[in-house]
């Protein structure tokens, strides 16, 4: 069965410059979420998006932002990167409104190293 | 403010014995719990979930059971196996497609 993608695995970024994370969710799956995990610490929410729209909102900080397309697929943006965000980013998805509606699906995640 | 606690930052079973692994949570708004498996560089694996309207689950060798007077869940492994061992999240969300709270991690280690 085809499981969430994300892109790139592992990037490598200096400080102050920019990154974009891109995930694809579960074919039909209408939801995606965007967790960030640090080191030794448990995935913190980010951000979600339900039909192309925003749903929820984390303690996402201000140089981040994200979107999700037509396509379903979504999109993390990262400026003015800051060694903290040196993490695991996973992406995970779901179909709202399906029997197990609160299931979400984790993808295999990017690390993002910030030197 | 940790509203998902797994207390217990390890455990060992040995092969063949019950694992049980516990969270406890302070929102009284969850209704759907979930346990994930999750190996290191890899993303969180769903293995079983449960509605607040339930008190127990069971799917092959994994059961969640569910307290909602206490606040407390728990995942029992049996019979556990070698290749159980990972780090165990537990989750919770209080809407439908609503984002998850997860617990700090239990790492299980099984022996043969």
């Amino acid at each position: 069965a085809a499981g969430v993608i994300q892109s790139p695995r592992h990037l490598i970024k200096e400080k102050r410059e920019t990154a974009t994370l891109k995930c694809y969710p579960i074919p039909r799956h209408d939801t995606v979420y965007w967790y960030q995990q640090g080191p030794g610490q448990d995935p913190q929410f980010l951000i979600s998006f339900y039909e192309k729209m925003q749903s929820d909102k984390g303690s996402i900080p201000d140089r981040f932002s994200a979107q999700q397309f037509s396509d379903y697929h979504s999109e993390l943006n990262m400026s003015s990167l800051e060694l903290g965000d040196s993490a695991l980013y996973f992406c995970a998805s779901s179909l709202v409104g399906s029997s197990s509606t609160d299931t979400q699906y984790f993808g295999p995640g990017t690390r993002l190293t910030v030197l | 403010d940790q509203q998902v606690k797994q207390n217990s930052p390890s455990l060992s079973v040995q092969e063949g014995r019950i694992s049980i692994l516990n969270c406890d949570y302070t929102n009284s708004m969850f209704d759907y719990f979930l346990w994930y498996k999750k190996y290191p560089a890899e993303g969180p694996t769903f293995l079983i979930s449960i509605s607040s309207i339930k008190d127990k689950n069971e799917d092959g060798r994994f059961t969640v059971f569910l307290n909602k007077s206490a606040k407390h869940l728990s995942l029992h492994i049996v019979p556990s196996q070698p290749g159980d061992s990972a780090v165990y999240f537990c989750a919770a969300s209080n809407n439908q497609g609503g984002k998850l709270i997860f617990g700090q991690g239990t790492e299980l280690s099984v022996k043969p």
